[in-house]
């Protein structure tokens, strides 16, 4: 079967760091993305990982352990526009290589 | 360069209606994947399509439909509409099939469908 987990909300305070979590359950494994959607827009990319380790792009980064199961999205120096949703969403290798997404991570940054 | 366009953005139906939406795939990109987001369920694979074929279906019922045009426009249909189908339908375009590359998917913005 098919399961991506991830929290259904986070709060954190600007500046702060935070670590948004993603596990996954799937028959097949072909690459790990993140999208960042705000409130009433579109998704759009933040990262891809396809081998186990640490991407860093500025101050997001994402995390891949294959044999885990487990990615996370790091956001450093938060800023109060990151207040968004972020979806964790794996490549099915055994399901025609489409896009699982997880029901995403609302993020809510305070002052 | 524009990005991907989805057409109407609001609509409101009743139930057993019909719907059709559309979306422009960013000029080049020839592969156009549909979703449903619900506050539920998150994002749920709708179909692919690449070059006028669909490519990829996922587990939705046959009321569900779609197609794509030799421009690599793409329309999607929903028939006898149910108050479940409300919900916001996401096209998103690539380069080429989503098993190839990175596989980064350009979104629209949604149509926004509410079912009464």
């Amino acid at each position: 079967g098919q399961n991506i987990d991830q929290p259904t909300e986070m709060t954190a305070t600007e500046g702060a760091i935070v670590q948004i979590n993603c596990t996954y359950q799937t028959s097949g494994f072909n690459g790990l993305f993140w999208y960042q959607q705000h409130a009433g827009e579109a998704p759009t990319f933040l990262s891809y990982n396809v081998l186990d380790g640490l991407e860093e792009k500025g101050r997001f980064s994402s995390f891949l352990s294959r044999s885990k199961g487990y990615s996370y999205l790091l956001l450093k120096e938060l800023q109060m526009k990151d207040s968004a949703s972020y979806l964790c969403a794996v490549r099915d290798s055994y399901n025609t290589d489409k896009l699982i997404f997880g029901t995403g991570t609302r993020l809510q940054v305070f002052p | 360069k524009a990005g991907v366009t989805q057409t109407p953005r609001y609509l409101i139906k009743t139930r057993g209606q019909q719907v059709t939406l559309s979306c422009s795939p960013i000029s080049g990109h020839r592969s156009v994947s549909w979703y449903q987001q619900t506050p539920g369920q998150g994002l749920q694979f709708l179909f692919e399509y690449f070059s006028e074929t669909q490519r990829n279906k996922g587990n939705f019922p046959g009321r569900f439909s779609g197609r794509q045009f030799s421009n690599s426009r793409s329309e999607m249909n929903v028939s006898t509409l149910e108050l479940g189908d409300s919900a916001l339908y996401l096209c998103a375009s690539s380069l080429g099939l989503q098993d190839r590359g990175t596989g980064e998917l350009f979104f629209g913005e949604g149509s926004r469908l509410t079912v009464l």
